[in-house]
């Protein structure tokens, strides 16, 4: 495969479960995001990790969780989630480099809907 | 503080009208200026980009002019096409590195036969 990867693509869960979000890339990035796209607003970033450290934290609630064991892979764990996080969840990557621009490859994202 | 606004949508145009998306930025210093688009059913892909004032972006036909003056990035293509049917995002980044994108809330393009 090659990219950005996201599973599942789509998923519905009660407010009591808890789930995780896969994403996987393909392309050797060093940094790899979490974006929250909801009807009619902005995407909203919500975690960033360059070299598998977090360097970015969008005051995100704590029923999300981000995991990132290596560059290749980011997690996000969720767990007691309200209908108002219903959304498509983007994974991102890019590969950093200092005083360039590298265009954010996104995955499919994955399509959360939270009853 | 840094934001995008563009126009909200949606638009449907005829194949081969011209398109034109509005879009206007608010930031601190000297941001790069990006287009976004994403297909149905896909992620977002990078359309085209300037990184400094006067700069043109061109990509598949699509343009966009970085003008400081008017702290806009207008996209504009002459002549679209059924294909082009997307939605597309402006989006500015206030630094290199670890990026920090600031996008607008996404344009709905529609284009009929």
């Amino acid at each position: 495969e090659t990219g950005v990867t996201q599973t599942p693509r789509h998923l519905v869960m009660g407010m009591t479960n808890k789930k995780s979000l896969k994403c996987e890339q393909h392309l050797g990035h060093n940094a790899m995001y979490w974006y929250k796209q909801s009807a009619k607003k902005p995407l909203e970033l919500m975690f960033v990790y360059n070299f598998k450290e977090q360097t970015e934290n969008n005051s995100v609630p704590s029923r999300f969780s981000p995991e990132c064991p290596n560059s290749s892979h980011l997690f996000l764990h969720l767990h007691t989630l309200q209908p108002e996080d219903s959304a498509l969840y983007l994974c991102a990557s890019s590969q950093v480099m200092p005083g360039e621009y590298s265009p954010l490859h996104f995955g499919n994202g994955t399509r959360l809907t939270v009853t | 503080g840094n934001s995008v606004t563009q126009m909200e949508g949606p638009v449907t145009l005829s194949e081969e009208a011209f398109l034109t998306i509005n879009c206007t930025y608010t930031a601190t210093g000297y941001p790069s200026l990006f287009w976004y688009v994403q297909y149905p059913g896909e992620g977002l892909q990078l359309l085209l980009k300037a990184t400094k004032a006067d700069d043109k972006g061109s990509n598949k036909g699509f343009e966009a002019t970085y003008r400081k003056e008017t702290t806009s990035f207008h996209l504009e293509k002459g002549s679209v096409q059924v294909s082009d049917s997307a939605v597309y995002f402006c989006a500015l980044s206030r630094q290199t590195g670890a990026n920090n994108l600031f996008f607008g809330t996404g344009t709905r393009l529609t284009v009929i036969p």
